[in-house]
Protein backbone atom coordinates (compact mmCIF):
# COMPACT_ATOMS: atom_id res chain seq x y z
CA UNK A 1 0.00 0.00 0.00
CA UNK A 2 0.96 3.72 -0.69
CA UNK A 3 3.43 4.55 2.57
CA UNK A 4 4.96 8.47 3.01
CA UNK A 5 6.82 8.99 5.64
CA UNK A 6 8.07 12.34 5.78
CA UNK A 7 11.51 12.99 8.22
CA UNK A 8 13.77 16.19 9.10
CA UNK A 9 11.60 18.32 11.00
CA UNK A 10 12.73 20.22 14.58
CA UNK A 11 13.36 23.25 16.23
CA UNK A 12 15.55 26.13 13.96
CA UNK A 13 16.30 29.74 14.75
CA UNK A 14 14.67 31.95 11.89
CA UNK A 15 16.55 32.84 9.49
CA UNK A 16 18.70 29.43 9.11
CA UNK A 17 17.06 26.47 6.75
CA UNK A 18 16.23 23.17 7.11
CA UNK A 19 15.92 20.03 4.54
CA UNK A 20 12.21 17.87 4.79
CA UNK A 21 12.66 14.81 3.32
CA UNK A 22 9.60 12.62 2.46
CA UNK A 23 10.12 8.21 1.55
CA UNK A 24 7.65 6.49 -0.92
CA UNK A 25 6.56 3.36 -1.10
CA UNK A 26 3.79 0.88 -2.26
CA UNK A 27 3.94 2.97 -5.69
CA UNK A 28 5.48 3.54 -8.73
CA UNK A 29 6.57 7.34 -7.40
CA UNK A 30 8.84 8.47 -10.67
CA UNK A 31 4.94 8.31 -12.15
CA UNK A 32 3.32 10.66 -9.60
CA UNK A 33 3.52 14.66 -9.19
CA UNK A 34 3.89 15.38 -5.26
CA UNK A 35 3.12 17.91 -3.41
CA UNK A 36 3.87 19.85 0.09
CA UNK A 37 1.30 20.76 2.75
CA UNK A 38 1.39 22.37 6.02
CA UNK A 39 -0.82 23.16 8.88
CA UNK A 40 -0.15 25.64 11.32
CA UNK A 41 -0.43 24.73 15.09
CA UNK A 42 -4.70 24.81 15.25
CA UNK A 43 -4.57 26.24 12.03
CA UNK A 44 -5.62 24.77 8.92
CA UNK A 45 -4.59 23.60 5.52
CA UNK A 46 -2.00 25.41 3.04
CA UNK A 47 -0.58 24.14 -0.12
CA UNK A 48 3.22 25.16 -0.12
CA UNK A 49 4.44 23.49 -3.75
CA UNK A 50 4.07 21.06 -6.14
CA UNK A 51 6.50 19.00 -8.49
CA UNK A 52 5.76 17.09 -11.39
CA UNK A 53 6.37 13.32 -11.72
CA UNK A 54 9.50 13.81 -13.56
CA UNK A 55 10.51 17.31 -11.64
CA UNK A 56 10.36 19.16 -15.12
CA UNK A 57 7.69 21.79 -13.40
CA UNK A 58 7.64 23.08 -9.81
CA UNK A 59 5.40 25.50 -8.23
CA UNK A 60 5.11 27.49 -4.95
CA UNK A 61 2.44 29.18 -2.76
CA UNK A 62 3.39 32.95 -2.88
CA UNK A 63 4.31 32.56 0.81
CA UNK A 64 7.62 30.41 -0.11
CA UNK A 65 8.07 31.67 -3.57
CA UNK A 66 11.78 32.13 -3.51
CA UNK A 67 12.85 30.52 0.16
CA UNK A 68 11.65 27.06 -0.72
CA UNK A 69 12.54 24.82 -3.30
CA UNK A 70 10.78 21.14 -4.02
CA UNK A 71 12.93 18.33 -5.77
CA UNK A 72 12.58 14.49 -5.75
CA UNK A 73 15.16 12.09 -6.74
CA UNK A 74 13.33 9.75 -8.21
CA UNK A 75 15.95 6.92 -8.31
CA UNK A 76 15.71 7.08 -4.37
CA UNK A 77 12.16 7.22 -4.31
CA UNK A 78 12.15 10.33 -2.13
CA UNK A 79 10.69 14.40 -1.82
CA UNK A 80 12.77 16.81 -0.66
CA UNK A 81 11.69 20.88 0.53
CA UNK A 82 14.78 22.85 1.00
CA UNK A 83 13.34 25.49 3.60
CA UNK A 84 16.03 28.79 3.75
CA UNK A 85 15.22 32.06 5.69
CA UNK A 86 12.29 30.74 7.93
CA UNK A 87 9.91 32.61 9.65
CA UNK A 88 7.79 32.25 12.69
CA UNK A 89 5.42 31.76 10.22
CA UNK A 90 6.47 29.03 8.79
CA UNK A 91 6.08 26.53 11.98
CA UNK A 92 3.45 23.72 11.35
CA UNK A 93 3.72 20.37 10.90
CA UNK A 94 4.52 19.62 6.82
CA UNK A 95 2.94 16.63 4.70
CA UNK A 96 3.82 15.38 1.85
CA UNK A 97 0.84 14.17 -0.47
CA UNK A 98 0.61 12.33 -3.86
CA UNK A 99 -1.47 13.45 -6.64
CA UNK A 100 -4.04 10.63 -8.41
CA UNK A 101 -2.83 11.98 -12.19
CA UNK A 102 0.07 9.28 -13.44
CA UNK A 103 2.55 10.91 -16.31
CA UNK A 104 0.77 13.92 -16.33
CA UNK A 105 -0.27 17.52 -15.18
CA UNK A 106 -0.72 17.24 -11.30
CA UNK A 107 -4.72 17.17 -11.05
CA UNK A 108 -3.91 19.06 -7.96
CA UNK A 109 -6.07 17.32 -4.89
CA UNK A 110 -4.21 15.11 -2.31
CA UNK A 111 -5.31 11.54 -2.74
CA UNK A 112 -1.93 10.27 -0.15
CA UNK A 113 -0.82 11.83 2.75
CA UNK A 114 2.32 10.80 5.14
CA UNK A 115 2.01 11.38 8.53
CA UNK A 116 3.61 14.75 8.61
CA UNK A 117 6.65 16.04 10.37
CA UNK A 118 6.81 19.53 12.51
CA UNK A 119 8.83 22.41 12.21
CA UNK A 120 9.20 24.74 14.72
CA UNK A 121 11.16 28.18 13.61
CA UNK A 122 11.63 29.97 16.94
CA UNK A 123 14.62 31.74 18.96
CA UNK B 1 -6.70 32.80 -6.24
CA UNK B 2 -9.94 31.47 -5.45
CA UNK B 3 -11.37 31.99 -1.67
CA UNK B 4 -13.08 29.26 -0.07
CA UNK B 5 -15.64 29.24 3.25
CA UNK B 6 -16.82 26.84 5.01
CA UNK B 7 -20.16 26.96 6.59
CA UNK B 8 -21.07 26.62 9.77
CA UNK B 9 -17.71 26.57 11.45
CA UNK B 10 -18.97 24.09 13.66
CA UNK B 11 -21.70 21.32 13.40
CA UNK B 12 -23.18 19.81 17.20
CA UNK B 13 -24.76 16.90 15.89
CA UNK B 14 -25.80 13.60 17.51
CA UNK B 15 -25.04 10.08 16.35
CA UNK B 16 -27.41 8.66 13.63
CA UNK B 17 -28.03 11.84 12.64
CA UNK B 18 -27.39 13.76 9.39
CA UNK B 19 -24.78 15.97 8.70
CA UNK B 20 -24.76 19.02 5.88
CA UNK B 21 -21.51 20.75 5.26
CA UNK B 22 -21.43 23.84 3.15
CA UNK B 23 -18.76 25.41 1.27
CA UNK B 24 -18.60 28.58 -1.48
CA UNK B 25 -15.89 29.77 -3.50
CA UNK B 26 -15.81 33.50 -4.39
CA UNK B 27 -15.38 32.69 -7.85
CA UNK B 28 -16.75 29.55 -9.97
CA UNK B 29 -14.68 26.22 -9.75
CA UNK B 30 -13.92 24.98 -13.10
CA UNK B 31 -15.30 21.32 -14.33
CA UNK B 32 -16.39 21.25 -10.57
CA UNK B 33 -12.73 20.21 -9.26
CA UNK B 34 -13.84 20.19 -5.78
CA UNK B 35 -12.60 18.14 -2.98
CA UNK B 36 -13.31 17.28 0.56
CA UNK B 37 -11.13 16.05 3.18
CA UNK B 38 -11.67 14.48 7.19
CA UNK B 39 -9.25 15.51 9.47
CA UNK B 40 -9.01 13.83 12.79
CA UNK B 41 -7.10 15.13 15.80
CA UNK B 42 -3.46 14.13 15.52
CA UNK B 43 -3.44 12.70 12.41
CA UNK B 44 -3.25 13.86 8.64
CA UNK B 45 -6.25 14.65 6.19
CA UNK B 46 -7.95 11.76 4.53
CA UNK B 47 -9.44 12.33 1.06
CA UNK B 48 -13.13 11.23 1.08
CA UNK B 49 -14.70 12.85 -2.29
CA UNK B 50 -12.64 14.30 -5.48
CA UNK B 51 -14.56 15.81 -8.45
CA UNK B 52 -17.31 17.40 -5.80
CA UNK B 53 -19.24 14.14 -6.15
CA UNK B 54 -16.97 10.81 -6.49
CA UNK B 55 -15.83 8.86 -3.58
CA UNK B 56 -12.15 7.96 -2.85
CA UNK B 57 -11.30 4.62 -2.84
CA UNK B 58 -12.71 2.93 0.79
CA UNK B 59 -15.01 5.36 1.59
CA UNK B 60 -18.17 4.67 3.04
CA UNK B 61 -21.49 5.55 1.15
CA UNK B 62 -23.06 7.01 3.91
CA UNK B 63 -20.33 10.27 2.56
CA UNK B 64 -21.92 12.45 -0.70
CA UNK B 65 -20.88 15.13 -2.33
CA UNK B 66 -22.50 17.55 -4.36
CA UNK B 67 -22.83 20.91 -6.27
CA UNK B 68 -21.25 23.22 -9.24
CA UNK B 69 -20.19 26.39 -9.87
CA UNK B 70 -19.41 28.26 -6.48
CA UNK B 71 -21.77 26.25 -3.98
CA UNK B 72 -20.93 22.77 -2.61
CA UNK B 73 -22.03 20.26 0.06
CA UNK B 74 -20.55 17.78 1.44
CA UNK B 75 -23.27 15.29 3.56
CA UNK B 76 -23.20 12.38 5.84
CA UNK B 77 -26.07 10.43 6.04
CA UNK B 78 -26.26 9.15 9.13
CA UNK B 79 -23.69 10.56 11.47
CA UNK B 80 -20.86 7.15 12.95
CA UNK B 81 -18.95 7.90 16.11
CA UNK B 82 -15.85 7.92 13.94
CA UNK B 83 -17.14 10.72 11.69
CA UNK B 84 -16.80 13.56 14.38
CA UNK B 85 -13.92 15.18 13.05
CA UNK B 86 -12.98 18.33 11.03
CA UNK B 87 -13.71 18.72 7.22
CA UNK B 88 -12.13 20.77 4.87
CA UNK B 89 -12.81 21.05 1.32
CA UNK B 90 -10.28 22.43 -1.53
CA UNK B 91 -10.83 23.23 -4.67
CA UNK B 92 -8.22 22.84 -8.05
CA UNK B 93 -9.99 24.01 -10.72
CA UNK B 94 -8.10 26.86 -10.57
CA UNK B 95 -4.35 25.83 -9.66
CA UNK B 96 -1.61 26.37 -8.91
CA UNK B 97 -2.83 27.20 -6.02
CA UNK B 98 -5.23 25.05 -4.96
CA UNK B 99 -7.29 26.67 -2.06
CA UNK B 100 -8.00 25.06 1.41
CA UNK B 101 -11.58 26.32 3.42
CA UNK B 102 -11.14 27.08 6.94
CA UNK B 103 -12.71 23.88 7.69
CA UNK B 104 -16.05 22.85 9.66
CA UNK B 105 -15.82 20.70 12.78
CA UNK B 106 -18.69 18.20 13.31
CA UNK B 107 -18.52 17.43 17.11
CA UNK B 108 -20.71 15.62 19.46
CA UNK B 109 -23.78 16.89 20.84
Amino acid sequence: QVQLVESGGGVVQPGRSLRLSCAASGFTFSSYGMHWVRQAPGKGLEWVAVIWYDGSNKYYADSVKGRFTISRDNSKNTLYLQMNSLRAEDTAVYYCARDPSIAAHPAEYFQHWGQGTLVTVSS
Amino acid sequence: EIVLTQSPATLSLSPGERATLSCGASQSVSSSYLAWYQQKPGLAPRLLIYDASSRATGIPDRFSGSGSGTDFTLTISRLEPEDFAVYYCQQYGSSPPPTFGQGTKVEIK
